[in-house]
């Protein structure tokens, strides 16, 4: 099974600033990685995919990147909408496996 | 639009069963591959069950082999998880999944 390792477990930082999520693969997993953004009482909602695609419905201020197992979420200028846990998930190989999650809270 | 609907959760004994269904539209059933997910209260997200789009392969995470089943029906646009032996440790709310396209859940709760 891959271990998807998330750090930090939480953040904490004012409206505006830059945030930085990381994801740490156990193994290769090439670009099969998501990012997705989970509000309280919400489905998660697919974020990035493919490592560094974003979706749709979410504003060029969400980056995705690689660097061989590591994996980063960068928000430029946190909103307030952008608070949140944000999980990584590799479907490179079964099973599917998350990250235990980032939460984005206000500072 | 992607559309998965789930329903079937609740209160349920331990020991019990219970049958999940999701519903899809939006899209060509057919042609995915569909997923469980589950989520328990206050904690992270847990792959459940795996099943491609003509049913012949089925995966299963280990905490459910044996007591889970998953099906589908290609003529109804539907996906089932049928649920047996449950413990308070299957409860979660429980989402359906196309690749990544997620239904809103539905809440199953295993207590005496």
């Amino acid at each position: 099974e891959i271990v998807l390792t998330q750090s930090p477990a939480t953040l904490s930082v004012s409206p505006g600033e830059r945030a930085t999520l990381s994801c740490r693969a156990s193994q290769g997993i090439s670009n099969n990685l998501a990012w997705y953004q989970q509000k309280p009482g919400q489905a998660p909602r697919l974020l990035i995919y493919s490592a560094s695609t974003r979706a749709t419905d979410f504003p060029a201020r969400f980056t995705g990147s690689m660097s061989g197992t590591e994996f980063t979420l960068a928000i430029s200028s946190l909103q307030s909408e952008d608070f949140a846990v944000y999980y990584c998930q590799q479907y490179y190989h079964w099973p599917l496996t998350f990250g235990g999650g980032t939460k984005v809270e206000i500072k | 639009q992607v559309q998965l609907v789930e329903s079937g959760g609740g209160l349920v004994k331990p020991g019990g069963s219970l049958r999940l269904s999701c519903v899809a539209s939006g899209f060509t059933f057919r042609d995915y591959y569909m997923s469980w997910i589950r989520q328990a209260p206050g904690k992270g997200l847990e792959w459940v069950s795996h099943i491609s789009n003509d049913g012949s392969t089925i995966y299963y995470a280990d905490s459910v082999k044996g007591r889970f089943t998953v099906s589908r029906d290609n003529d109804k646009n539907s996906l089932h998880l049928q649920m047996d032996s449950l413990t308070a440790d299957d409860t979660a709310v429980y989402f359906c999944a196309r690749v990544h396209d997620w239904g809103q859940g539905a809440l199953v709760t295993v207590s005496s």
